[in-house]
């Protein structure tokens, strides 16, 4: 079957401007997961949803990073009036069960954001 | 705190010697382990993960790391390096309280023919 997507995979957003990233998970998944990695470093973790329920967003770096999954499927984060420190590579996975322990995840392609 | 270390930014080996990434966690509890490859361009692919069975756990194309509780260690090695084994490693723990998983800065591996 189908594995995670992303859409879309470049964006450049002008300083300022708002941007929405979206994410397709694997069919059936029960948890989804958005992380962030900078150039040359690992992701870090920005918010997990279990369904429709976020249950965890400790990791979003400010008040413009909004996160939902309004039906349990499909995911969008968005980020408002970018700056230039959010310029990363935005990556979604999902696991078929409850977050974290042993479950694996499984990444998307991730969405590469300059923000210029 | 909850972390992972990887020891080593970048390796470099001939192709057809031994590959060896290593990995370090913090010991608060009984962690899963993992790691993952990520090429170019590509999305994030998983290797192997040990939670508390075996403790030599044998991944995809040749790789197999080894969790020694003693040390809290969970290094990566394979016995032969190929060409297409080139990309960036990673090293993530994942405590069963927790609901994210935490990864490692990543090891770049570079295979010289």
């Amino acid at each position: 079957g189908a594995g995670v997507s992303q859409s879309p995979r470049y964006k450049v957003a002008k300083r300022g401007q708002d941007v929405a990233l979206r994410c397709d998970p694997i069919s059936g998944h029960v948890s989804l997961f958005w992380y962030q990695q900078a150039l040359g470093q690992g992701p870090e973790f920005l918010t997990y949803f279990q369904n429709e329920a976020q249950l965890d967003k400790s990791g979003l770096p400010s008040d413009r990073f909004f996160a939902e999954r309004p039906e349990g499927s499909v995911s969008t984060l968005k980020i408002q009036r970018t700056q230039q420190e959010d310029s990363a590579v935005y990556l979604c996975a999902s696991s078929a069960r409850r977050g974290g322990g042993q479950e694996t995840q499984y990444f998307g392609p991730g969405t590469r954001l300059l923000v210029l | 705190a909850q972390s992972v270390t990887q020891l080593d930014s970048h390796v470099s080996v001939s192709e057809g010697t031994p590959v060896l990434l290593r990995c370090n966690y913090s010991s608060s509890y009984s962690p899963s382990l993992f790691w993952y490859v990520q090429h170019p361009n590509k999305g994030l692919q998983l290797l192997l993960k040990y939670t508390s069975a075996a403790t030599l756990v044998k991944g995809i194309n040749g790789f197999e790391a080894e969790f020694k509780k003693s040390e809290t260690s969970f290094h990566l090695t394979k016995p032969s390096a190929h060409m297409s084994d080139a990309a960036e490693y990673f090293c993530v723990v994942s405590y069963s309280s927790a609901s994210k998983i935490i990864f490692g800065s990543g090891t770049r591996l570079s295979i010289r023919p």
